[in-house]
């Protein structure tokens, strides 16, 4: 089957450092992203892995394993406004569809 | 930069009346989707459309939905017959689909989404 799991919701002080970890199990894996969804908003592209490693991107990067299933988001030197829900999503098949998680809500506080 | 847009932005409608949701793309991507998401619940496959005919769908997408790409911008998403269980917000998006890169190939770009309400 497909999996997709992340923590429900996880809480950081502002100017820390916070990792979301997202596990998968899924056939046909083309690459995994991460998208960020403020409430009541659209989901917004942060980063896409398809190969093993760290793909930095300022205060983003984004960790892949293939062979674990599993990958993470680090956000470093947190704003207020990074509060947010934190979407993990796998790429699959030759239709490229995407498998959602159902994302992180990410608190900062002051 | 280009982006997705979609109208209305909200809509209330009676249960078991139809409705139709509009997108436009961006107007170089290949691939259109429609997600689903229920208040404070994850995002939700529907559709996706490729070369003017569905290329995958979910078990939400029964007969009671249908999409259609009527001209050469516009990625309509109808709901033939309205439930109550059909209240949520639905997001259009677009990708480049190719294949495995660094290019941004296959990243969904998403509208602001139409919320739907059904009493």
């Amino acid at each position: 089957g497909q999996n997709i799991d992340q923590p429900t919701e996880m809480t950081a002080t502002e100017g820390a450092i916070v990792q979301i970890n997202c596990t998968y199990q899924t056939s046909g894996f083309n690459g995994l992203f991460w998208y960020q969804q403020h409430a009541g908003e659209a989901p917004t592209f942060l980063s896409y892995n398809v190969l093993d490693g760290l793909e930095e991107k300022g205060r983003f990067s984004s960790f892949l394993s293939r062979s674990k299933g599993y990958s993470y988001l680090l956000l470093k030197e947190l704003q207020m406004k990074d509060s947010a829900s934190y979407l993990c999503a796998v790429s699959r098949g030759s239709n490229y569809q995407l498998i959602w998680g159902a994302g992180t809500k990410l608190i900062i506080k002051p | 930069e280009p982006e997705v847009t979609q109208t209305p932005s909200h809509q209330v409608t009676q249960m078991g009346q139809e409705v139709i949701l509009r997108c436009v793309p961006i107007s170089n991507h290949l691939y259109f989707y429609w997600y689903r998401q229920i208040l404070g619940q994850k995002v939700e496959f529907l559709v996706s459309f490729y070369n003017n005919e569905i290329s995958e769908k979910s078990e939400i997408f029964d007969d009671q939905f249908s999409v259609e790409r009527p001209d050469g911008s516009n990625f309509t998403l109808k709901i033939r017959s309205t439930k109550l269980e059909d209240s949520a917000m639905y997001f259009c998006a677009s990708s480049l689909p190719g294949q495995v890169s660094f290019s941004g190939a296959n990243v969904l770009t998403f509208g602001a989404g139409s919320r739907l309400t059904v009493l």
